[in-house]
């Protein structure tokens, strides 16, 4: 598959434990944050999302927390699965809502 | 099937040489944008449309032109590639005129020597 990230930060759980993910942004004026998981030799795909009026919003196994003070975003994902080992990105957009910034990524590997 | 299509999926070209790569998505999203990702830099966006005829740049517009003359196809255009510009490109598409929630293509591989 298309390797997305040879020196991306690794987080390593077991199966059926609980992982968090966490990212950093950039721009205190952005009001829209994303989730999104890549497969090796696919596209990015939408898991959850959350604007800046909230601090919590929750998905099916998944969660996201906002914490606007630090610029702080994260992402739990429940009893984690072999099927959710990828890369994790996090991505921001600006209040105008049309320029979309993407955090380096996280690579999530889930031991059997 | 909703889908974002990139055409070609793997390219090798020679410096100067243009290029094409084609992104066409079949859900009516008003806001399409293209990617390049690189190891360690994660995606990083070379230009957005809004909508048909509105076009701006992201954040790494140098070297790449886009069209947006219909709703469905956004192209991404390498007037005079070079090797820089060896990388996974991704197409996405989002319904509102607001980058949220894109669906993004399969990518294309360009390698430029």
């Amino acid at each position: 598959g298309e390797s997305v990230g040879l020196h991306l930060p690794t987080l390593s759980v077991q199966e059926g434990d609980n992982s968090i993910i966490n990212c950093a942004y950039s721009n205190s004026a952005s009001d829209y944050f994303i989730w999104y998981k890549q497969e090796s030799g696919k596209g990015p795909q939408f898991i959850i999302d959350i604007r800046s009026n909230m601090d919590k919003r929750q998905g099916q196994r998944v969660t996201v927390l906002l914490n606007k003070t630090v610029k702080h975003l994260s992402l739990q994902i429940a009893a984690t699965q072999p099927g959710d080992s990828a890369v994790y990105f996090c991505a921001e957009i600006d209040t105008g809502g049309f320029k979309t910034i993407f955090g380096a990524g996280t690579r999530l590997f889930v031991k059997a | 099937e909703a889908q974002v299509t990139q055409n070609p999926r793997y390219l090798i070209t020679v410096t100067g040489k243009k290029l094409t790569v084609t992104c066409s998505q079949n859900m009516n999203h008003e806001y399409m944008s293209w990617y390049r990702q690189d190891p360690g830099l994660g995606l990083r966006q070379i230009y957005y449309s809004m909508n048909v005829e509105v076009t701006d740049k992201g954040d790494v517009p140098e070297g790449y032109k886009v069209s947006r003359k219909e709703k469905r196809n956004f192209p991404l255009i390498l007037e005079s590639p070079s090797p820089n510009q060896t990388s996974l490109y991704f197409c996405a598409s989002s319904l509102g005129q607001r980058n949220t929630e894109a669906f993004f293509g399969q990518g294309t591989r360009l390698t430029v020597v």
